[in-house]
């Protein structure tokens, strides 16, 4: 059972450049995030997903998009990368289980734009 | 809005000492998660707790305890006899109950422990 993979671990782009950050996972969950991670203000809502074809905006969605084919799969991009979006980027999913619910966090990927 | 404030930066204390982790939240729904999660330097988010809002009974596992209070809204976090290995960025965080997918986090806590 490998939970959440995110890949790539680490990614370094140019300023303008495109790309997008991969997140699956094998758990059958409904709820899928995408969060970023800058030194002292934790972990921010980028976009999020309630199921295959919904999506909805975070508290920090400007320069993401986000779309939810199926359940396992929830991929990030980058349209035009800037240096303001150099920060960890953490994807999460869950079920909602009542008094169960808990957020699986995958690795992580470091992304540095210069 | 939804908001988690984590007022301590930064903590250091010596080892076998007890450290108690504040967490105030703000929610306007009647029925809600909250979670710690723990951040080792390691980068890892590592699942610690969860507890619903109708259930205000504190938690103890081990050398950690919860101490949820609804009426000033915050879910504090004690290690008795802290360890080296308990060195990490500690962050709360407040879960919605209509989206389980919507957790909000605080801005974390550094906690040092000296050998």
């Amino acid at each position: 059972n490998a939970g959440v993979t995110q890949t790539p671990k680490f990614q370094v782009l140019k300023t303008g450049q495109s790309m997008t950050l991969q997140c699956a996972q094998d758990m059958n969950h409904e709820y899928m995030s995408w969060y970023r991670q800058d030194p002292g203000m934790g972990l921010r809502l980028i976009h999020y997903s309630v199921g295959a074809g919904i999506t909805d905006q975070g508290e920090v969605p400007n320069g993401y998009n986000v779309s939810r084919s199926t359940t396992e799969d929830f991929p990030l991009r980058l349209l035009s990368a800037a240096p303001s979006q150099t920060s960890v980027y953490f994807c999460a999913s869950s079920s909602d289980r009542g008094m169960n619910t808990e957020a699986f966090f995958g690795q992580g990927t470091r992304l540095t734009v210069v | 809005a939804q908001k988690v404030t984590q007022a301590q930066t930064e903590i250091s204390v010596v080892e076998k000492e007890d450290v108690t982790l504040d967490c105030v939240y703000e929610t306007r729904d009647t029925t809600y998660y909250l979670f710690w999660y723990k951040q080792p330097p390691s980068g890892e988010l590592v699942f610690l707790i969860r507890r619903n809002s109708f259930d205000e009974q504190n938690e103890i596992s081990g050398r950690y305890s919860w101490n949820f209070q609804k009426s000033t809204s915050s879910f504090n976090f004690t290690i008795t006899a802290s360890q080296v290995v308990d060195s990490a960025v500690y962050f709360c965080a407040l879960g919605s109950y209509s989206s389980a997918s919507k957790i909000i986090f605080g801005s974390g806590t550094r906690l040092s422990i000296r050998p």
